[in-house]
């Protein structure tokens, strides 16, 4: 079981707007920056957002992350067929580790 | 653009030890935080652990009994060794640059399979 929680699925339609929410609390989300990485199928992470906003180069705007208490979310605008992936959240635990959300599949439909 | 490649056996066999090498190319070597992470087959991800260029490590507490990663400078690599392995090690293993707190870039993953 992983100690950030996300929906195991979501999905939505060619240019709707898609919202994946990732929770924990006050040792990891809490009080530290959340990060979102992007999964393609059979490929390896990537970084799509770090310290919770922040798109790096080449990162569309369509993709945002924004952070609130223990919670973050990763919103999706104009959805697109290729945006159909796993996407998970991250974030350092008091713990001494760095932990992971058990990952959100998106489906296009 | 750095570039990272992991290379090792692909089975090992229960009760062996697991060992994995990443290569960075590219870029920089030091000033950065180096890390291993492990996706079991259809599950998430796992952070195993990182050790700075200098050499300090820091290691998932699930793991630590059983995990050494270590660095060589001159090569450029940077390795992970797991003991004592069973079936639920069995996973693709990713190595991956952290910058800040994020891994800012990852190789492309190394499925290691536990089984005799």
């Amino acid at each position: 079981q992983s100690v950030l929680t996300q929906p195991p699925s979501a999905s939505g339609t060619p240019g709707q707007r898609v919202t994946i929410s990732c929770s924990g609390d006050s040792s990891n989300i809490g009080s530290n920056t959340v990060n979102w990485y992007l999964q393609l199928p059979g490929t390896a992470p990537q970084l799509l957002i770090y310290s919770n906003n922040q798109r790096p180069s080449g990162v569309p705007d369509r993709f945002s992350g924004s952070k609130s208490g223990t919670s973050a979310s990763l919103a999706i605008s104009g959805l697109q067929s290729e945006d159909e992936a796993d996407y998970y959240c991250a974030a350092w635990d008091d713990s001494l580790k760095e932990v992971f959300g058990g990952g959100t599949k998106l489906t296009v439909l | 653009q750095v570039q990272l490649q992991e290379s090792g056996p692909g089975l090992v066999k229960p009760s062996e030890t697991l060992s994995l090498t990443c290569t960075v190319s590219g870029d920089s070597f030091s000033t950065f935080y180096w890390s291993w992470i492990r996706q079991p087959p259809g599950k998430g991800l796992e952070w195993i652990g990182y050790i700075y260029y200098s050499g300090s490590t820091n290691y998932n507490p699930s793991l630590k009994s059983r995990v050494t990663i270590s660095i060589d400078t001159s090569k450029n690599q940077f390795s992970l060794k797991l003991s004592s392995v069973t079936a639920a090690d069995t996973a693709v293993y990713y190595c991956a640059r952290m910058r800040g707190r994020e891994f800012d870039s990852w190789g492309q993953g190394a499925l290691v399979t536990v089984s005799s």
